[in-house]
């Protein structure tokens, strides 16, 4: 079966230094990696996916099938990306449900 | 657009005693989930519902049951509540099955003493 882990359970940083979230993954086929974000008092939301290969609110990541992992980065954090963040993995293999980490809370001081 | 509703927002329930957390989306996603959410674990799912009529075991189903009546409505109930089901329930769907962004209600607190 699929498995994630986020080796952090709490990240703390300066305002204006960088940030990054560690996410690891086993799994042998192709699966598609995700990072949710819970900001305090809002939903749980879809931040980014590595197929879009894209970067929402200065946050990027890069999936590394050789490492298995696909780790979320920012060069310079800021006070607002305060909040939990979860890795999840989904695989056509398993009905395309999500599996997720057991999530980061970052915290940025300023 | 509501989005996704839950409701009750928390509860206190003694063991024992039964009770069904709602779930209804506006959206006319076809897929729906229920999770739990615990510290240090994440989120883990419960059961899971790609299409109305049809309903899907999930990681931890065991005293948990569901039922997809309609596509906007997704009950989850227990049927004898236990402490190790307190816990924050979240509810979502996707238009497709889970490699489609899924959409999140507000969460339900539920503690079990």
């Amino acid at each position: 079966a699929q498995r994630v882990t986020q080796p952090e359970k709490l990240l703390s940083v300066f305002k204006g230094a960088p940030v990054e979230l560690k996410c690891n993954y086993s799994y042998s086929g192709s699966p598609e990696l995700f990072w949710y974000v819970q900001y305090s008092r809002q939903r749980l939301q879809l931040l980014l996916r590595h197929i879009s290969r894209e970067s929402i609110k200065g946050f990027t990541a890069d999936l590394n099938k050789g490492e298995t992992s696909f780790h979320l980065k920012k060069p310079f954090a800021q006070e607002e990306d305060s909040a939990m963040y979860y890795c999840a993995l989904s695989v056509r293999a398993a009905g395309n449900k999500l599996t997720f980490g057991g999530g980061t809370r970052v915290l940025v001081k300023p | 657009t509501a989005g996704i509703t839950q409701a009750p927002t928390s509860q206190i329930l003694a063991a024992g005693r039964s009770m069904t957390l709602r779930c209804t989306q506006d959206m006319r996603h076809n897929a729906m989930y229920w999770y739990r959410q615990d510290l240090g674990l994440g989120l883990r799912l419960i059961h899971y519902s790609n299409t109305a009529g049809t309903t899907g075991k999930g990681e931890v189903p065991d005293g948990y049951s569901v039922s997809r009546a309609n596509t906007d409505d997704f009950p989850l109930t227990l049927a004898s509540a236990v402490p190790s089901q307190t816990s924050v329930y979240f509810c979502a769907s996707s238009d497709t099955t889970g490699a489609d962004t899924q959409y999140f209600g507000p969460g339900t607190r539920l503690t079990v003493l």
